[in-house]
């Protein structure tokens, strides 16, 4: 079973707040993701790492940032939350090569009130 | 544009029917293909993926799925379902260096 760790799982904050969502994995996989997932619909990727110091925006344009200063921590940040920013927030990671699957972490729910 | 379509958003079968989800994909390059299952409340897993030889790859549980490149499908399937499939499944092609997803179907199983 992969071990890769999302902290928290759920969230509830207010608007404006400062929200750092957690992502490690100890596989020392390079490759890192974060997606997006609202109910019912795909899973849409805003950042991924290829490395220590890599970032690259996905897909979906998104507010939040994110850092890779070590390869198992992959935080997202987000400086003001706002309620457009609630949903599920899902970390990934995944070893070379295409034919390798990502890996999941059980996500976080966030809400913004 | 790089795009994966599941035909059904919802499927609803009982104990012991087959199971056919359908997957459509569009990529220009080396297609490496994955099924995800997310049981509810839990991560999501790999059920199973293709990368190159026999089309017909299977996978954990009983699944499988056949590639066939003419119809640029990637069909999921299962003879006989249980209750515990209830799940949602995605299907996803691996693009330029990231993981292309469809909007996943949800399967509900009735005892």
């Amino acid at each position: 079973e992969a071990d890769i760790y999302q902290t928290p799982r759920y969230l509830v904050i207010g608007t404006g707040k400062k929200i750092t969502l957690e992502c490690s994995q100890t596989m020392g996989h390079d490759k890192m993701y974060w997606y997006q997932q609202d109910p019912g619909m795909e899973l849409h990727l805003i950042h991924y790492s290829y490395g220590v110091n890599s970032t690259e925006k996905g897909d979906l344009s998104s507010e939040s940032t994110v850092s890779r200063i070590r390869t198992e921590h992959f935080p997202l940040t987000l400086e003001s939350a706002r309620p457009s920013h609630t949903s599920q927030y899902l970390c990934a990671s995944k070893a070379g090569g295409n034919y390798q699957p990502q890996h999941f972490g059980d996500g976080t729910r966030l809400s913004i009130l | 544009a790089q795009s994966v379509s599941q035909h059904n958003h919802h499927v609803i079968l009982s104990e012991a029917a087959s199971l056919e989800l359908g997957c459509n994909y569009s990529y220009g390059g080396t297609v490496n293909l994955f099924w995800y299952v997310q049981y509810p409340g839990q991560h999501l897993q790999l059920l199973l993926k293709y990368f190159s030889g026999d089309p017909l790859v299977k996978g954990i549980k009983g699944f499988e799925a056949e590639f066939i490149k003419s119809k640029f499908s990637f069909n999921l399937r299962k003879p006989s379902v249980q209750w515990s499939d209830t799940a949602e499944y995605f299907c996803a092609v691996m693009g330029y260096n990231k993981l292309i997803f469809g909007a996943g179907t949800r399967l509900a199983v009735h005892p």
